[in-house]
């Protein structure tokens, strides 16, 4: 079965480093997420992503987060300057089509110390 | 701002004993998901349900969306060592422009042989 694959499966960073964290997402969807849960909290919507442009972004995706499909098949997440609070697995979601269910990647575990 | 209070927060019980968990909210859903997640893994889709008062049953699991699209449960009869996972629910809001999910902080469910 597809599935959608998220690479670093770790990734430490210094405070102030740029990130980019990497999606697969499963090749027939059409809409596209990131999601992230601090360790112990409950998972939180970041942003979604159709027909290459955010559609909705949470008050956690700030001006040091952005998002890019650059060749059709990658969905990346770069955070411009990470603080130690970014700490966090970041998980991707793609979707075939709006109401049809979200398929999860693994997650990448970023630890910004 | 949307929120969906889980519990118990965990549960320890014996195989073959019945189990149900809540889900509630005091904001109305288009739909209702409920994931089970594994450590280090994302969140898997068991379930979703989507008319007030729907009832679905996968196996010895039978979810419930209240007839007010504001709660659920999810009920395991005769509990298995395997059904042993965090259990989260999420409420989906299709009117946000996009299939943003807001999920509970989970049941994390210990079956003990």
């Amino acid at each position: 079965e597809p599935e959608v694959t998220q690479t670093p499966s770790h990734q430490v960073t210094q405070m102030g480093q740029e990130v980019i964290l990497r999606c697969v997402p499963i090749s027939n969807h059409l809409y596209f997420y990131w999601y992230r849960q601090i360790l112990g909290q409950k998972v939180e919507f970041l942003v979604s992503f159709y027909n290459n442009e955010i559609s909705e972004k949470s008050e956690i995706f700030d001006d040091q987060f952005s998002v890019e499909r650059p060749d059709g098949s990658n969905f990346t997440l770069k955070i411009r300057s990470t603080k130690l609070e970014d700490s966090a697995m970041y998980f991707c979601a793609s979707q075939r089509s709006y109401n049809s269910p979200l398929h999860f990647g693994n997650g990448t575990r970023l630890t910004v110390t | 701002t949307q929120l969906l209070e889980q519990s118990p927060q965990f549960l320890s019980i014996q195989e073959g004993e019945n189990l149900t968990v809540y889900c509630n909210s005091s904001s109305v859903f288009s739909s209702l998901q409920w994931y089970r997640q594994e450590p280090g893994e994302g969140p898997v889709l068991l379930v979703t349900v989507v008319t007030g008062g729907e009832v679905k049953k996968l196996k010895r699991l039978t979810f419930q969306f209240g007839d007010a699209r504001k709660d659920s449960s999810l009920h395991i009869t005769a509990a298995q060592p395997g059904d042993t996972g965090l259990y989260l629910c999420a409420g989906a809001d299709s009117g946000a422009g996009s299939y943003q999910l807001t999920f509970g902080k989970g049941t994390k469910l210990s079956v003990i042989p």
